[in-house]
């Protein structure tokens, strides 16, 4: 598996109910970011969870950092439709230059009304 | 505070034209990085650079591919004699030293070589 692997590959769930996405990495990382991207469309940032914190929340996402298991979940709770959209880990590992990311191959969500 | 703009958002190219892909950076931003993302994949890492230099390469093939970032005006990727392989959507993201590691990403330009 590579840098960066999110699981499941899709997902589909109604409306009001939690979605969770799982995301493993291989090597050490200075931080973890989660990313959403609607069909056909740009990147945009969720949250940044740095490699020294175990959990943090943005609104209604939560998302967690095990760095002993190399690996990450995003939450979202109360799911709505608008929510639908390709969601994205990417790391910026310690061993690579500038902060460079390494996408994982992303999670497609549908949350149906 | 504009954010990253990138442009053009859609280019059609005949196979063996060039590309030119465009990406202006936040204002203050200094490092800029291209990434590609084929049909129904992640995003991959392409080239980093900072003003006038090209810090990081590893990810951009050797051939017909290169990336500049002038003291001047936006950085420009470009692709010679294109091939259909060539067809993905090519993301720019910035970073400022203050930013925290966030990397702030453009629209993206949607490249089909026909």
């Amino acid at each position: 598996s590579q840098q960066g692997e999110e699981d499941p590959q899709a997902l589909s769930i109604q409306e009001g109910e939690n979605a969770t996405m799982n995301c493993s990495y291989k090597t050490s990382i200075n931080n973890l970011q989660w990313y959403r991207q609607n069909s056909g469309r740009g990147l945009v940032h969720l949250i940044l969870i740095r490699s020294n914190e175990r959990e943090k929340h943005s609104g209604r996402l939560r998302v967690t950092l095990d760095t002993s298991k190399k690996s990450s979940s995003l939450l979202i709770t109360a799911s709505r439709a608008a929510d639908t959209a390709s969601y994205f880990c990417a790391t910026d590992a310690v061993e690579t230059s500038g902060s460079r990311l390494t996408f994982g191959e992303g999670t497609q969500l549908t949350v149906n009304p | 505070n504009a954010g990253v703009m990138q442009n053009p958002r859609h280019l059609v190219r005949r196979r063996g034209q060039e590309a030119r892909l465009r990406c202006s950076p936040m204002k203050g931003h200094s490092h800029v990085y291209w990434y590609r993302q084929l049909p129904e994949e992640g995003l991959k890492f392409m080239v980093y650079l900072q003003k006038e230099n090209i810090i990081d390469e590893s990810g951009m093939p050797k051939e017909r591919f290169s990336a500049e970032f002038p003291k001047e005006g936006p950085s420009i990727l470009r692709i010679q004699q294109v091939v259909r392989g060539d067809s993905a959507a090519y993301f720019c993201a910035s970073l400022g030293l203050a930013a925290g590691n966030e990397q702030f990403f453009g629209p993206g330009t949607r490249l089909t070589v026909l």
